[in-house]
């Protein structure tokens, strides 16, 4: 059964780099099938799409915040991993990582989630 | 970048009623619409894929419709298990965009 498994510090200082890593189970990161990504959300708020990533390393960023963020993909683990730098209080969320659908009728669906990890910025 | 509106922002309902969610695409995304059910401190579930297709599993009184710009999601028979926020999610083109959610409250 395919399981998604966030992981990484849960208090991050202002200014520095969040990084988090999703470790996959029951399916690898190197299927042409899906890309993998990150989604967070706010407490409270809202879910927003943060990137995803393909098999073959193409990448795709929300404009909003490409500036600061990488997504990459570890095939030899199967993980991937999300660093978004110059952090402030705006970027504490709860951060999802989920496979979506690279073709067919569920493409761009977000089919598979991780259960979340709470990330706060503060001093 | 496609934007997302969905309407209203919350509703009160009552147990059978029949209720309906409408997001709306900033642009034309022909039918590359999924809705999502998302309960307090969990991840969220999908529903519905391609505006009008049930994901395995979900129960049939969850319906979608809609193409091009304009999207609803149908409850039919509101159950105590649906009260929760629903979230639309466009996909077009590599970019990903969720609409701000509803929450369907009890009345």
């Amino acid at each position: 059964q395919l399981q998604l498994l966030e992981s990484g510090p849960r208090l991050v200082k202002p200014s520095e780099t969040l990084s988090l890593t999703c470790t996959v189970s029951g399916a690898s990161t190197g299927s042409s099938s899906y890309y993998w990504g990150w989604i967070r959300q706010p407490p409270g708020k809202g879910l927003e799409w943060i990137a995803n990533m393909y098999y073959n390393g193409r990448t795709y960023y929300n404009p909003s915040l490409e500036s600061r963020v990488t997504i990459y993909v570890d095939t030899s683990r199967n993980q991937f991993s999300l660093k978004v730098g110059s952090v402030t209080a705006a970027d504490t969320a709860v951060y999802y990582c989920a496979r979506s659908y690279a073709g067919g009728s569920r493409s761009g669906t977000f089919d598979v989630w991780g259960q979340g990890t709470m990330v706060t910025v503060s001093s | 970048d496609i934007q997302m509106t969905q309407s209203p922002s919350t509703l009160s309902a009552s147990v059978g009623d029949r209720v309906t969610i409408t997001c709306r695409a900033s642009q034309s995304i022909s039918r590359w619409l999924a809705w999502y059910q998302q309960k307090p401190g969990k991840a969220p579930n999908l529903l519905i894929y391609k505006a009008s297709n049930l994901e395995s599993g979900v129960p049939s009184r969850f319906s979608g419709s809609g193409s091009e710009t304009e999207f609803t999601l149908t409850i039919s028979g509101l159950q105590p298990d649906d009260f929760a926020t629903y979230y639309c999610q466009q996909y077009n083109g590599f970019s990903w965009t969720f609409g701000q959610g509803t929450e369907v409250a009890i009345k």
